[in-house]
This record gives structure tokens, C-alpha cells and sequence, in this order.
């Protein structure tokens, strides 16, 4: 069946750093991929989306693009900021509207 | 502000008891909604999907008899834990979804932590 598989975490870095968490899909169709955030004491919030191959998702200084060549879907941000301390989801919606999770991987940047 | 809320956010029962969590959809009116369960450190596995008026769909290996599901309105769907045993201990979040198509959204409740003793 389809699948998510993302780096382990934590990741922790420094202010200011790059960030990349690694996200790769098994999945028979086309499916929609999203990165989700879930932030201490919060519940998921969506971050970014991407519906068709090669479509960059982007918000809040993040990017991803769907990459069906590689079956991927890596997140990205050119300076994390302390705000931004959270565990990372990716996800994949098949065509009967279910959302396919990764194991999530927890970032905590350092001042 | 919050699109979703869950009640309770935290809940501690003995073995053998029954426990009912709420999950609301604040802003519209939701005829989907799912139910998760999220193990420490994993990822979240939808449970069962709840349609209003009818039965919920579980997913397989989801005992029916013992995850309860009633979505008796259109902005209420609640989960009952029965005879709940410690191995049922975990963090249980809904969802709903709002629209259709490429504009399809769907939003996550805070979740609730169950102990089970």
C-alpha cells in the first residue's frame, strides 16, 4: 500500500541555520503531498501543499517540491528561526481522501 | 482560532472502564470526520473515517465493538473507548475535512491523551 517515509529526528540546529528533513512516497496513483506542523500543546496545522508533479508548495518560509521522479517531497527553509521548534509530518491524500502520515520528525533549533 | 476542539485534552481511567472523547468542528459544518491514533514517537493511523447519520468505516484491524463511533451532528463525532485496558493508552486526535476537490482542507484537533491504569 502507499507510504511515507521520513528522516528520524530530532534535528536540532542552530538559529538561523538550513533546514532539510527528507520525505520519499510509495503510492500507486498521483497522489497530493503536504508537510504538516504540529507545534508543543497544538494540533496539526497545515504547512504546505503540493498537488502535481514538480508544484512547489511554500509558506512561512518553507518550501517543498514534488518530485515524482524521485518519489520525494524534502522540506526546506534558508534560516530556521527558534519559532519554528516543532515536529514535522509529510503526508500523502490518495484518491479516497486519506491521509497517509510519516513518523514525523521533531526540530528543535537552539538560540 | 481554532477550527477543531477536542474534550477532554488529557484523561486518566482505570482498566475495564469506558471513556468517551468529543471532537467539535467549530467553524462549519463537517458530514467527515476522522479519528487517528498517534503512538509516541510515530506517526498518526487513521482509525476510522465518521459520517454523519450513518455508520463510521473503520480501517483494518480497528476493533468496531470497541472503538465506538457516533457522529450524531454535523459538527459532533465521538469516540467511546470500551473496557479500556492499559495497551489502549495513547493520543487520539480527529479531523474534518471542509470542501471538495483540489480545494479540499483538513483540520486537525489539539488531541487527547489517554492513560489507561
Amino acid at each position: 500500500g502507499d507510504s511515507v517515509t521520513q528522516m528520524e529526528g530530532p534535528v536540532t540546529l542552530s538559529e538561523e541555520a538550513f533546514l532539510t528533513i527528507n520525505c520519499t512516497y510509495t503510492a500507486t496513483g498521483y497522489p497530493s503531498l503536504f508537510w504538516y506542523v504540529q507545534y508543543p500543546g497544538e494540533g496539526l496545522q497545515l504547512l504546505l501543499k503540493a498537488t502535481k508533479a514538480d508544484d512547489k508548495g511554500s509558506n512561512k518560509g518553507f518550501e517543498a517540491t514534488y518530485r515524482k521522479e524521485t518519489t520525494s517531497f524534502h522540506l526546506e527553509k534558508g534560516s530556521v528561526q527558534v519559532s519554528d521548534s516543532a515536529v514535522y509530518f509529510c503526508a500523502l491524500r490518495d484518491s479516497s481522501y486519506k491521509l497517509i502520515f510519516g513518523s514525523g520528525t521533531r526540530l528543535l533549533v537552539r538560540p | 482560532g481554532a477550527v477543531v476542539s477536542q474534550h477532554p485534552s488529557w484523561v486518566i481511567c482505570k482498566s475495564g472502564t469506558s471513556v468517551k472523547i468529543e471532537c467539535r468542528s467549530l467553524d462549519f459544518q463537517a458530514t467527515t470526520m476522522f479519528w487517528y491514533r498517534q503512538f509516541p514517537k510515530q506517526s498518526l493511523m487513521l482509525m476510522a473515517t465518521s459520517n454523519e447519520g450513518s455508520k463510521a468505516t473503520y480501517e483494518q484491524g480497528v476493533e468496531k465493538d470497541k472503538f465506538l463511533i457516533n457522529h450524531a451532528s454535523l459538527t459532533l463525532s465521538t469516540l467511546t473507548v470500551t473496557s479500556a485496558h492499559p495497551e489502549d493508552s495513547s493520543f487520539y486526535i480527529c479531523s474534518v475535512i471542509n470542501g471538495g476537490g483540489s480545494s479540499y482542507e483538513q483540520y486537525f484537533g489539539p488531541g487527547t491523551r489517554l492513560t489507561v491504569t
